[in-house]
Formats: structure tokens, sequence, C-alpha cells
């Protein structure tokens, strides 16, 4: 079944360790998403890539950084990681059809990330 | 800017029971609005989407949400829920020009009991 993939599911780092998520994708979609979700409260969109075309959110820390090697893969960049950045963390994809706003993202099961 | 409530963290509801989960948003354009279910240990699925039209949507699983444009609400209903459906259930609204961007609600968690 085409789906998306999230690697590992579970992630135990300590406090400034660079850690890096990955997301991997049989759809062969254009948009790629890394969301943010903290306990209890809604997924907060970190940056999507179209195809090569990285768009940040404009509250995204720096300490967030992406990359996407090719249309399958995705990778989030945590470069010094912080107690506050314990959360699940999503990957999503879609294909756009038309109004960008009304396409369908498909979701990973996430990764969960502890901060020690 | 734009926003999305889900007024109810948690809903305990009986097998065979009605259900409603609601959900209130502010935008100053034009909206699409969706539900995403998240069962346990998986990723979110799209339930369903209203993005013209008739403002009744139905999902195949038996759930309906009506878009109500004068409360900006889309609550989400089933009339008899099943063990099944226990999961979390998140409002989400995308916006004209919001280019790919879903704003999601904090979501509400549907315990079914039997």
């Amino acid at each position: 079944d085409a789906m998306v993939i999230q690697n590992p599911r579970y992630q135990v780092t300590q406090f400034g360790k660079p850690v890096t998520l990955s997301c991997s994708q049989t759809l062969n979609h254009n948009v790629m998403y890394w969301y943010q979700q903290k306990s209890s409260q809604a997924p907060k969109l970190l940056f999507h890539y179209y195809d090569k075309d990285f768009n940040n959110e404009a509250d995204t820390p720096d300490n967030f950084q992406s990359r996407r090697p090719n249309t399958s893969f995705c990778f989030l960049d945590i470069r010094s990681p912080g107690l506050g950045d314990a959360a699940m963390y999503l990957c999503a994809t879609s294909r756009p059809q038309g109004t960008a706003s009304t396409d369908t993202q498909y979701f990973g099961p996430g990764t969960r990330l502890t901060v020690l | 800017a734009q926003s999305v409530t889900q007024l109810d963290s948690q809903v305990p509801v009986f097998e065979e029971a009605p259900v409603e989960l609601r959900c209130n948003y502010s935008s100053s354009v034009s909206v699409y609005l969706f539900w995403y279910v998240q069962y346990p240990n998986q990723g979110l699925q799209l339930l369903l989407k209203y993005l013209s039209g008739s403002t009744l949507v139905e999902s195949i699983n038996g759930f309906e949400a009506e878009f109500n444009k004068s409360q900006t609400s889309f609550h989400l209903r089933k009339p008899s829920v099943h063990i099944s459906d226990t999961a979390e259930y998140f409002c989400a609204v995308g916006f004209s020009g919001g280019y790919n961007k879903l704003i999601f609600g904090a979501g509400t968690r549907l315990a079914v009991h039997p």
C-alpha cells in the first residue's frame, strides 16, 4: 500500500545533541510537510516543500532545518534540541489538484521525540 | 489571523449513542474545512471535508458535518457510535491563498464505552 513512513517512531536525544528525523513516501506527492505536535495541542506547521521549493513558517525557530534530497524523502534536523522541543513530529504529503488549500494531506504515524 | 477552536477536549459516550464534536473557526477570508481522525498509534487520516457546494458533507463510516457560515462552525456528528470510533478527532481549516497551510484545532478525544 502507498503510504507515508516515519522513522524512528520513538527517538530519545540529549539536550543540545543534534537529531534527525526521517520521512519517506511512496505516494509520489509533490508536497511534504513537517508538523510539531505538543501534548494536548494542535499540530503546528513548521515548514513544507513543494517539490524542491522550501517554505518556512515565519515562527519556526532557526534550530529546525529540513532537507529533501529527492521526491520520496524528507528529513527534519534539530540542531540543538532543548527540553521544549520534546513533542510528536508529524510528516504529511499532498498532491496539488487545484487550489492548494483544498488538498487532502496524508500523514505518517509520527515520531515521538524525548529530550533528556 | 485564522484560528480553530475545538470546544471539548474529551467526549465520553456510550456505544450506540449519538455524538457531536464541536468546531468553530475564525477567518477573514474564505475557508475550506476538514475533519481528520487519529486512531491509536496511527497517523491522521482525512474523515471528510467541505470545499464548496452542499453545506452537509458525509464520510463513508457514518459521520457527517455541516458548514454553518453564519455561526462559523463545522460540527461533526454521528447518530450512533461504535467502540471502533474511539479516537482523537481534529478539525482543520485551509484558507484561500493559504498555500497548502492547514490550521488545526487542539483535538477532541472521543471515548466510546460499552
